[in-house]
């Protein structure tokens, strides 16, 4: 079954933990990349890779990291110094000139208690 | 800097009625822009995009470089058209860093 899998769906945690979220896909992409999604905001960008073992920054990085060690998978880590962390989360992900088009997973929704 | 905007965030119309969602743009190169839907339950998808000038679903859009706008158009809404509707515009470092505006949210009552 191809695509891209998000995990955890949902996840709680506390002021000043760091969490991490996982993105893995099955589709041979290069492209990979993390957007936050909140009410009324859209989609806003925090990171992208376009290949392994490297990444860049997108509108809305402050507060979060990423690594790229594999195709495959391209985790994000909401940071404490995140200073509103509580959003839903998508991955995407695509082929070198894919003209626009992201396969998106389901999203993991965090709220910080 | 780059800019996408939908002015609407509710647009409720009746099964039968036409429908327009708009969205305007700004970018100081050539555009290229896109309408991604996501369904009720389902993920956020690819809806169509301006260079391949195909019409999906019923749902056509035409860029308008003058007016910068690139309004999605359905002459005959149904009720599973009921999604929420970005338009998007793709960044200048290539790939696919799309730049979405916040949304619009389409009702159709039957």
């Amino acid at each position: 079954d191809g695509g891209i899998t998000q995990s955890p769906k949902y996840l709680f945690r506390k002021e000043g933990q760091n969490v991490t979220l996982s993105c893995e896909q099955n589709l041979n992409h290069d492209a990979m990349y993390w957007y936050r999604q909140d009410p009324g905001q859209g989609l806003r960008l925090i990171y992208y890779s376009q290949i392994v073992n490297d990444f860049q920054k997108g509108d809305i990085a402050e507060g979060y990291s990423v690594s790229r060690e594999k195709k495959e998978s391209f985790p994000l880590t909401v940071t404490s110094a995140q200073k509103n962390p509580t959003a839903f989360y998508l991955c995407a992900s695509s082929t070198q000139g894919a003209n626009g088009e992201l396969f998106f997973g389901e999203g993991s929704r965090l709220t910080v208690l | 800097a780059q800019r996408v905007t939908q002015p609407e965030k509710l647009l409720s119309v009746f099964k039968g009625a036409p429908v327009e969602l708009k969205c305007n743009y700004s970018y100081s190169g050539s555009p290229e822009l896109f309408w991604y839907v996501q369904y009720s339950r389902q993920r956020l998808q690819l809806l169509l995009r301006h260079i391949s000038r195909e019409s999906i679903k019923g749902f056509t859009a035409d860029l308008n470089k003058g007016e910068t706008s690139f309004h999605l158009k359905k002459p005959f809404a149904q009720e599973e058209d009921s999604a929420m509707y970005y338009c998007a515009l793709s960044g200048i470092s290539g790939y696919s860093t799309l730049t979405f505006g916040k949304g619009t949210m389409l009702l159709v009552s039957p």
